[in-house]
């Protein structure tokens, strides 16, 4: 069955440091891929997605490209925020979102 | 307004007792799903709806039941609530052929005790 997985977190970077999180994929076929991020004590957000290979998604400085021959969709974002502390979950979507665990992002000043 | 609300937010119960947990939407979404989110385990699907007639299991439904009332309203419930069942809910709606982006209500914090 469908599967993903994320690196484990937390992920402490400081301010306007270069963000990597990795998120590879088992699937067949070519799902929709996706990252939401959520906020403290709110629910999860789009960021980005990617419909089919070599697609790159993006959003707010955040990139992601879909890499079949690799099976994976990394997160990355050049300069990091305060304001990016969140924790950020890798998806895939068939009939539903199967989702990786998430990785808690701590941006210090 | 919200586009996809969730009541109660907050809930504390005892183990035995039946919970329900519901959710309705704004967005014209036919799909609507549930989810628990666990420390460490991501989100898993519950229950998942792709129309007022159609109900599919997830990948941990026991324990669970739900209802599609409305186009609008999906209700989960807990018939025997139990310790392992505290967790954090979330309903999520999509529309028909947008590559399942999903979107997501709040979140409902259960506490069994």
């Amino acid at each position: 069955g469908d599967s993903v997985t994320q690196m484990e977190g937390p992920v402490t970077l400081s301010e306007e440091a270069f963000l990597t999180i990795n998120c590879t994929y088992t699937a067949t076929g070519y799902p929709s891929l996706f990252w939401y991020v959520q906020y403290p004590g709110e629910g999860l957000q789009l960021l980005l997605k990617a419909t089919k290979a070599d697609d790159k998604g993006s959003n707010k400085g955040f990139e992601a490209t879909y890499r079949k021959e690799t099976t994976s969709f990394h997160l990355e974002k050049g300069s990091v925020q305060v304001s990016d502390s969140a924790v950020y979950f890798c998806a895939l979507g068939r009939r539903a979102l199967t989702f990786g665990s998430g990785t808690r992002l701590q941006v210090q000043p | 307004d919200a586009d996809v609300t969730q009541t109660p937010r907050n809930r504390i119960t005892k183990t035995g007792k039946r919970i329900m947990l519901e959710c309705s939407q704004t967005k014209g979404h036919d799909r609507m799903y549930w989810y628990r989110q666990d420390p460490g385990l991501g989100l898993r699907l519950i229950y998942y709806s792709f129309d007022v007639k159609d109900i599919n299991k997830g990948e941990i439904s026991d324990g669970y039941s739900v209802s599609r009332q409305a186009q609008a309203k999906f209700s989960l419930s807990l018939e025997s609530a139990i310790p392992n069942q505290t967790a954090l809910y979330f309903c999520a709606t999509s529309d028909f052929g947008d590559y399942n982006e999903q979107f997501f209500g709040p979140g409902t914090r259960l506490t069994v005790l």
